[in-house]
């Protein structure tokens, strides 16, 4: 059964980088097709797409948020990473990963699989 | 482009039907077969409970079921039980990115 993991820091300062690791287990993520994601929800509030890595590497970013993302991965660790720089308050949220199999194909389009999620807070 | 709007709140009785609605536009929802719903109880994660607008993945009750018409799917949980409280939210392929509904609070009276 494959698992997800978040961990990283619970608290960054305004305007540092806050930088998650999802660690995946029960599977590996170089084998494909799947892209591995990052998505996050501020309290109280509904989900948002942050950022996708395909498994041969391609990325793809959410718009409002490109100029601040890096999302990269560890096949050796079998980890991908998530980096947000210049963080501000309504940056806090609970940071999910996830997988999504490629749309198409005889694969449903969706987010199979999820981590529990890691909160991160912003403040001074 | 915003999310996708839902009611924020939808109620019924044990064994009532319940429909959320999940409206978008012809770039997202009516562009595509490709919208989810993931139910959530507090402090945890989504789970996925119907894919490509009316696939409901193993485990998942035959309760739970999917549609679409235009711009706007839906779902509909027939039978409410007090397990299906919670929060659901919609999500649809835009061809480049993902976008989320704004969620409904479902309560079992």
């Amino acid at each position: 059964q494959l698992q997800l993991q978040e961990s990283g820091p619970g608290l960054v300062k305004p305007s540092e980088t806050l930088s998650l690791t999802c660690s995946v287990s029960g599977g590996s993520i170089s084998n494909g097709p799947y892209f591995w994601v990052w998505i996050r929800q501020s309290p109280g509030k509904g989900l948002e797409w942050i950022a996708s890595i395909f498994y041969r590497g391609s990325t793809y970013y959410n718009p409002s948020l490109e100029s601040r993302l890096t999302i990269s991965m560890d096949t050796s660790m079998n980890q991908f990473s998530l980096k947000l720089n210049s963080v501000a308050a309504a940056d806090t949220a609970v940071y999910y990963c996830a997988r999504h199999p490629p749309c198409g194909g005889g694969h449903s389009c969706t987010f199979d699989y999820w981590g529990q999620g890691a909160l991160v807070t912003v403040s001074s | 482009q915003s999310a996708l709007t839902q009611p924020p709140s939808a109620s019924g009785s044990p064994g009532q039907s319940v429909t959320i609605s999940c409206t978008g536009t012809s770039s997202d929802v009516g562009a595509y077969n490709y919208v989810s719903w993931y139910q959530q109880y507090p402090g945890k994660a989504p789970k996925l409970m119907i894919s490509d607008v009316s696939k409901r993945p193993s485990g998942v009750p035959d309760r739970f079921s999917g549609s679409k018409s235009g711009n706007t799917a839906s779902l509909t949980i027939s039978g409410l039980q007090p397990e299906d409280e919670g929060d659901y939210y919609c999500g649809s392929y835009t061809g480049n990115s993902y976008f989320f509904g704004t969620g409904t609070k479902v309560t079992v009276l």
